[in-house]
Parts: structure tokens; sequence; C-alpha cells
């Protein structure tokens, strides 16, 4: 699977868009991009996955660049609840393999 | 959505006890399960991949004869931590896909504390 870089930290304004980057310049034609999040003392949870189009459903979106060498995670309206790591995977779907976690982004949200 | 239930969410216990963790599919069936361990302020490692009915495969440095893992149904993936000690004190968190090209879900973990 292709590796990827996170910014360890980012600070979000309750209410506002959160922004993640994710750099994923490895990344090799059959990989998705997956992100999942770890609130503290939990499961890491599934958020959203895509290939190269951009994709959005009930908690976020995610951006990819035409290039598919970097992608942008979105949380339009980020409340205090959305604090928590914050993971980019890529990996082939098909694979029977299970997901690999790097560091992350812990994102902080504060009123 | 897909969920997976992991039981007990905490154990304290002395050192040399066994401990038996739970993982279950409630509501899909999997053939493949994983277990990761989590030690404070890392992220997660994992430890071992569950097939049902076969034997699981273990990640390099996992000692396999310490960490026992049953996959004897579709729902149902145990990790038994044999003869604790302080520093098998972790986070274990299994996971489970529900197929190929579905996205994994992941229990809420087992805080396991070792005096």
């Amino acid at each position: 699977d292709a590796k990827t870089t996170q910014p360890p930290s980012m600070d979000c304004a309750e209410g506002r868009a959160a922004n993640l980057p994710c750099n994923h310049s490895t990344i090799s034609g059959n990989e998705y991009v997956y992100w999942y999040r770890q609130i503290h003392s939990q499961g890491p949870q599934y958020i959203i996955h895509g290939l190269k189009n951009n994709e959005t459903n009930e908690m976020a979106s995610l951006i990819i660049t035409e290039d598919r060498k970097s992608s942008t995670l979105i949380l339009p309206h980020a409340t205090l609840r959305d604090t928590a790591v914050y993971y980019c995977i890529v990996r082939v779907t098909q694979a029977g393999t299970a997901l690999i976690f790097g560091k992350g982004t812990t994102l902080s949200v504060s009123s | 959505g897909a969920v997976v239930s992991q039981h007990p969410s905490r154990v304290i216990c002395k050192s040399g006890t066994s401990v038996k963790i739970e993982c279950r599919s409630l509501d899909f069936q999997a053939t493949t399960m994983f277990w990761y361990r989590q030690f404070p302020k890392q992220s997660l490692m994992l430890m071992a991949t569950s097939n049902e009915g076969s034997k699981a495969t273990y990640e390099q440095g996992v000692e396999k004869d310490k960490f026992l893992i049953n996959h004897a149904s579709l729902t149902l993936s145990t990790l038994t931590v044999t003869s604790a000690h302080p520093e098998d004190s972790s986070f274990y968190i299994c996971s489970a896909r529900q197929g190929v090209g579905q996205p994994q879900h992941f229990g809420d973990g087992t805080r396991l504390s070792i005096l």
C-alpha cells in the first residue's frame, strides 16, 4: 500500500469547516483513499473513501486531486465532537489484508 | 450500518491471569477479522488476521502462543491473552470487513490493565 503523509495536528473553530490534507504521491491506479477517525478511547470509525472522483456522505466530503497524489477530507461544520485523530489510508480495495494505520492528524475543535 | 461489538470494554486483572476478549459482527458475516493493539499516544498496530475456520496469521514480533486467536464462526473471533503481564496492558481493538471491497469496521476496544 502507498505511503501517506499527514500533518500531526490541526486546530479548527467550532462551526467552521475543517480541511484535513493527505499526501499520497506514490498511489497506484487501483488504490483507494480511505479516511477513518478515532475519538479518544474508542475504536476507529469509518468516514469515507474514494478512488478518483470526489465523494460526499453525511459525515464528510473527500476531494481527490486530478493526479490523485493528494486528497482533502472536509468536515463542513466542525463540532466539538469531531475532535479526534484522523487517519488517511491508501490501499487496494479488493485486498483481503488489514488496514495499516500511520500517525494521523490530531484535529482539535474548540469553541 | 455494520456494527462490530467487542466485549469486555475494560478488564483489570492480576499478573499471570489469562484474559479472553470477544469480537462479534452483529449484522453481517465476517470471514476475516483483524486484531490490533494500541499503546498510549501511539497508532494502532496490527497483531493478527483471523480467518474463520483456519489458523490466524500473526504479524512479525507477535507471539502466537501468547495471543491465542480463535475464529470459530462467521460472526465471532476471540483473542486470549495468556499469562498476562503488566507489559501486556494496552488497548486491544478488533475489526471486521463485511466482504471484499467493503470498509473495515471496528469495535470500541478493550482496555486491558494488568496489575
